[in-house]
C-alpha cells in the first residue's frame, strides 16, 4: 500500500519561514511524481498552490515555493502571515493514481 | 471564470448507488482532464478518480476500483461519478476539480475546485 507522509503539525511565528515536506514509502520523491500542494481552511474547498513540483498558480503568493528536498517534495512559506494558518496537503501520482498525504496543520503563533 | 458545480449527493443506504454530476463552465471542458476528490467528515483529502481529456483514459483509487465509474459528457460540459455498492466509509464531501492549465493529463493536478456535494451512506 502506497503511503504519503507529511508532518502532522507545525508551528511558525509571523514573519518566519517554515518548510513542509511530503514523503513516499516507495522511496525518494522525484518530479515524476508530479508533486502538488493544496491549502484548505475550515469550511472551505481546497485551494491549489503548487503543481508539478515547483510551478505556481496565478493566485499563489510569491513567498510560497515548491521544491525537492532530501528525497521529499517540499513547500516553503516565507514571511509567514496570520492568514497562512491552515491545513496543507500534498498530492503525489503513482503510475497515474493519485495519493494525498495526511496533511499538515500549520499554526501561526 | 471557471465554475464547477457538483450535485447528486444525499443519503443512501449501504449497498446502494448514487450518481454525482459536476457541471463545468468557463474553460474548454472537452480537452481538460478532470478529477474527483473526497473528504470524510473531519478527515483529510482522498484522491478518488480522474479522467483525461481527449481519449478519456480513466484512473481509480484502489478503495473505489470496481465500484465507482468516472465518465464525462463533453456535449453537456458535465463530469459524472457513478457510485455503486456504497459503504459507510464512502461517506464524504465529494469535490470535482479541473486539471491545472487546462491540461489533457490529470497528473498536473487539480487546479480549480467546486464546493463539493455531501454523500452520506447510512441505514
Amino acid at each position: 500500500q502506497t503511503v504519503v507522509t507529511q508532518e502532522p503539525s507545525l508551528t511558525v511565528s509571523p514573519g518566519g519561514t517554515v518548510t513542509l515536506t511530503c514523503a513516499s514509502n516507495t522511496g525518494a520523491v522525484t518530479s515524476g511524481f508530479y508533486p502538488n500542494w493544496f491549502q484548505q481552511k475550515p469550511g472551505q474547498a481546497p485551494r491549489a498552490l503548487i503543481y508539478s513540483t515547483t510551478n505556481k498558480h496565478s493566485w499563489t503568493p510569491a513567498r510560497l515555493s515548491g521544491s525537492l528536498l532530501g528525497g521529499k517534495a517540499a513547500l516553503t512559506l516565507s514571511d509567514v502571515q496570520p492568514e497562512d494558518e491552515a491545513d496543507y496537503y500534498c498530492l503525489l501520482y503513482f503510475g497515474g493514481t493519485g495519493v494525498f498525504g495526511g496533511g499538515t496543520k500549520l499554526t501561526v503563533l | 471564470e471557471v465554475q464547477l458545480l457538483e450535485s447528486g449527493g444525499g443519503l443512501v443506504q449501504p449497498g446502494g448507488s448514487l450518481r454525482l454530476s459536476c457541471a463545468a463552465s468557463g474553460f474548454t471542458f472537452s480537452s481538460c482532464a478532470m478529477s474527483w476528490v473526497r473528504q470524510a467528515p473531519g478527515k483529510g483529502l482522498e484522491w478518488v478518480s480522474a479522467i483525461n481529456g481527449g481519449v478519456g483514459s480513466t484512473f481509480y483509487a484502489d478503495s473505489v476500483k470496481g465500484r465507482f465509474t468516472i465518465s464525462r459528457d463533453n456535449s453537456k460540459n458535465t463530469l459524472y461519478l457513478q457510485m455503486n455498492s456504497l459503504r459507510a466509509d464512502d461517506t464524504a464531501v465529494y469535490y470535482c476539480a479541473k486539471a491545472a492549465q487546462g491540461s489533457v493529463y490529470h497528473t498536473l493536478g487539480p487546479e480549480s475546485w467546486g464546493q463539493g456535494t455531501l454523500v452520506t451512506v447510512s441505514s
